[in-house]
């Protein structure tokens, strides 16, 4: 079946450095991948997609790109911020219609000044 | 601000008691998710609604029952909880199409068994 694997958190930073959450999954067909946020207290938020190989997501400084070869989904950003400091999910879907979601286990980001 | 509503965003309640989560949404989204989140982990997948049918149970305990009056809207209907039913619980919704579209949460439901 569908899984997805995320580096274990938490992982802290100082404001201004530079960040990756290593993504890598394991699914049949070309499924769609995703990166969620949930900062404390609240849901799930979309941050950003991608739906076939090669393409880039990016949202709010944040960036993956879909690695097929390496089935991989990094996110990265350049500078992070203290508002940055939240919880995110690597997930996967690989059906259309109404979709059972894999997530990953989360990584939990803080972020000193 | 999110397009998922959830209420109420705290309860409380025994394990004799009767209780509803609701959940609205005006995207005109046609598939509706309930998701159980224990702190530090991802969120479990529950029930899916299709076109107000439920199309998906993931082998929920009956003391958890859906509802989907309509379109816009999806009750989960609580009754004789355990303590260990104690969660967070979400409600998602997404458009229905060829390709997996992303889903949009509610805030959700923070839930303590007594």
């Amino acid at each position: 079946g569908d899984s997805v694997t995320q580096m274990e958190g938490p992982v802290t930073l100082s404001e201004e450095a530079f960040l990756t959450i290593n993504c890598t999954y394991t699914a049949t067909g070309y499924p769609s991948l995703f990166w969620y946020v949930q900062y404390p207290g609240e849901g799930l938020q979309l941050l950003l997609k991608a739906t076939k190989a090669d393409d880039k997501g990016s949202n709010k400084g944040f960036e993956a790109t879909y690695r097929k070869e390496t089935t991989s989904f990094h996110l990265e950003k350049g500078s992070v911020q203290v508002s940055d400091s939240a919880v995110y999910f690597c997930a996967l879907s690989s059906s259309g219609g109404y979709q059972k979601v894999t997530f990953g286990t989360g990584t939990k980001l803080q972020v000193i000044p | 601000d999110t397009e998922v509503t959830q209420t109420p965003k705290h309860l409380v309640m025994g394990m004799t008691n009767k209780k509803s989560l609701k959940c609205e949404q005006h995207m005109g989204h046609r598939a509706m998710y309930w998701y159980k989140q224990k702190a530090k982990k991802p969120p479990e997948l529950m029930f899916v609604y299709s076109y107000e049918k439920l199309s998906i149970n993931e082998s929920v305990p009956s003391r958890f029952s859906p509802e989907c009056p309509n379109s816009s809207l999806l009750n989960l209907h609580l009754h004789a909880l355990q303590p260990e039913d104690s969660a967070l619980y979400l409600c998602a919704s997404s458009q229905e199409g060829g390709l997996p579209e992303p889903q949009h949460f509610g805030d959700g439901t923070r839930l303590s068994i007594l």
